[in-house]
């Protein structure tokens, strides 16, 4: 039981790269979302999902992409990198909204 | 939208010894959810305790309890018995009925020998 895999770890992307990072899940998870953690500001949810197939934005979406295929892969494409898209960024997925959320490990994505 | 807000970006506690980390909230919703999650060193967000609204009664996991006052909005973290493991930033965190999840700035904790 792998939980919540974030690929890659660390990347470092030139501004207007684009790149998708991977979130898999291998819990039969309903919900997912992605958040991005930046100092002194804790995490902010970009977009989550409660479904294959539906999607909804959070409290920071601009700039980024979002679909759910499949119950267990919930990417996030960023468009055109920027230097303010440098943070951490985590994955987590629940079975039931209410139990909490399980946390992938993190990607640590600078933007130069 | 709903604030979550933690006021001590830094706690400190001798180990053995008891500390609470504070939060406090703003909604006008009934139906919530609130978590307090411990990010170690490793980066590695983990559930500590979890609270419904509706209900009176205060969680406890083991060493960790909560203070949950509601029509304070208030939700504090106790941790008894404070262990060297036990250092580590803390994140309150809302749930609310739209399934979004709001975190605060967290506390740093640090266990002292």
């Amino acid at each position: 039981n792998a939980g919540v895999t974030q690929t890659p770890k660390f990347q470092v992307l030139k501004t207007g790269q684009s790149m998708t990072l991977q979130c898999a899940q291998d819990m039969n998870h309903e919900y997912m979302s992605w958040y991005r953690q930046d100092p002194g500001m804790g995490l902010r949810l970009i977009h989550y999902s409660v479904g294959a197939g539906i999607t909804d934005q959070g409290e920071v979406p601009n700039g980024y992409n979002v679909s759910r295929s499949t119950t267990e892969d919930f990417p996030l494409r960023l468009l055109s990198a920027a230097p303010s898209q440098t943070s951490v960024y985590f994955c987590a997925s629940s079975y039931v909204r209410t139990t909490g959320y399980t946390f992938g490990s993190g990607t640590r994505l600078t933007v130069v | 939208a709903q604030t979550v807000t933690q006021s001590q970006p830094e706690m400190s506690v001798q180990e053995a010894e008891t500390v609470t980390l504070s939060c406090t909230y703003d909604t006008s919703e009934s139906d919530y959810y609130l978590f307090w999650y411990k990010q170690p060193p490793s980066r590695q967000m983990i559930l500590v305790i979890r609270q419904e609204a509706y209900k009176q009664q205060n969680a406890t996991e083991n060493r960790f309890s909560v203070n949950f006052q509601k029509a304070a909005k208030s939700f504090s973290l106790k941790i008894s018995d404070s262990q060297l493991g036990d250092a580590a930033m803390y994140f309150c965190a809302y749930l609310n009925t739209g399934n979004q999840f709001y975190f605060g700035t967290g506390t740093s904790l640090t266990v002292i020998p």
